[in-house]
């Protein structure tokens, strides 16, 4: 069965870094382009960054580009997040999502991310 | 890299049928036909319904269809039931991105 599992969440102060990872089971991860989507309290979908299959080309939301680095370990099968200069408007759950085709399943159970002093 | 636009909320009665707008542009809805729609229930990951503007995915109910006209999508629910109140959400290929549009809370009355 195909899953995945985010984790490294929690509280960071403004300015701050958390490096979230989205462990995949059942596929693997590294023929996939896979996805970071996050969601803020009670708001809706954003899509925060890619990584495609094979080659590895990255794209990041223009709100993120900069400060977030999307990367995987095949080894480990897991894809990450890397989350630096957070601001407060980052504090959102965030789901990682394999591109099956140009859409996104599964997703993970999501991870917290809050961003306060 | 802007959002979609979906109605914030839509309601039916059981037995009825809906349909969720969402409008983009010519550079996202209108230039690809990488459209999709997801469901998400409180405290829940979303899941997809409607893939590559009108394809069900195994296991999603033919109750659920997906069209496009230009730089809009839609979402259309037959027979709604219980279960189908939730937020709905679109997605489009964007080029490099991916654009999403704000979610329309579905009210089975």
């Amino acid at each position: 069965e195909v899953h995945l599992v985010e984790s490294g969440g929690g509280l960071v102060q403004p300015g701050g870094s958390l490096r979230l990872s989205c462990a995949a089971s059942g596929f693997t991860l590294s023929t996939y382009g896979m996805n970071w989507v996050r969601q803020a309290p009670g708001k809706g979908l954003q899509w925060v960054a890619g990584i495609a299959g094979g080659g590895g080309r990255t794209d990041y939301a223009d709100s993120v580009k900069g400060r977030f680095t999307v990367s995987r370990d095949n080894s480990k099968n897991t894809l990450y997040l890397q989350m630096n200069s957070l601001r407060a408007e980052d504090t959102a759950a965030y789901y990682c999502a394999r591109d099956e085709a140009m859409w996104f399943d599964p997703w993970g159970q999501g991870t917290l991310v809050t961003v306060s002093s | 890299q802007s959002a979609l636009t979906q109605p914030r909320s839509v309601s039916g009665s059981p037995g009825q049928s809906v349909t969720i707008s969402c409008t983009g542009t010519s550079s996202d809805v209108g230039h690809y036909n990488y459209v999709s729609w997801y469901q998400q229930h409180p405290g829940k990951a979303p899941k997809v319904m409607i893939y590559d503007v009108s394809k069900r995915p195994s296991g999603v109910p033919d109750r659920f269809s997906g069209s496009k006209s230009g730089n809009t999508a839609s979402l259309s629910i037959s027979g709604l039931q219980a279960e189908d109140e939730a937020d709905y959400y679109c997605c489009s290929y964007a080029g490099t991105s991916w654009a999403f549009g704000g979610g329309t809370q579905l009210t089975v009355l």
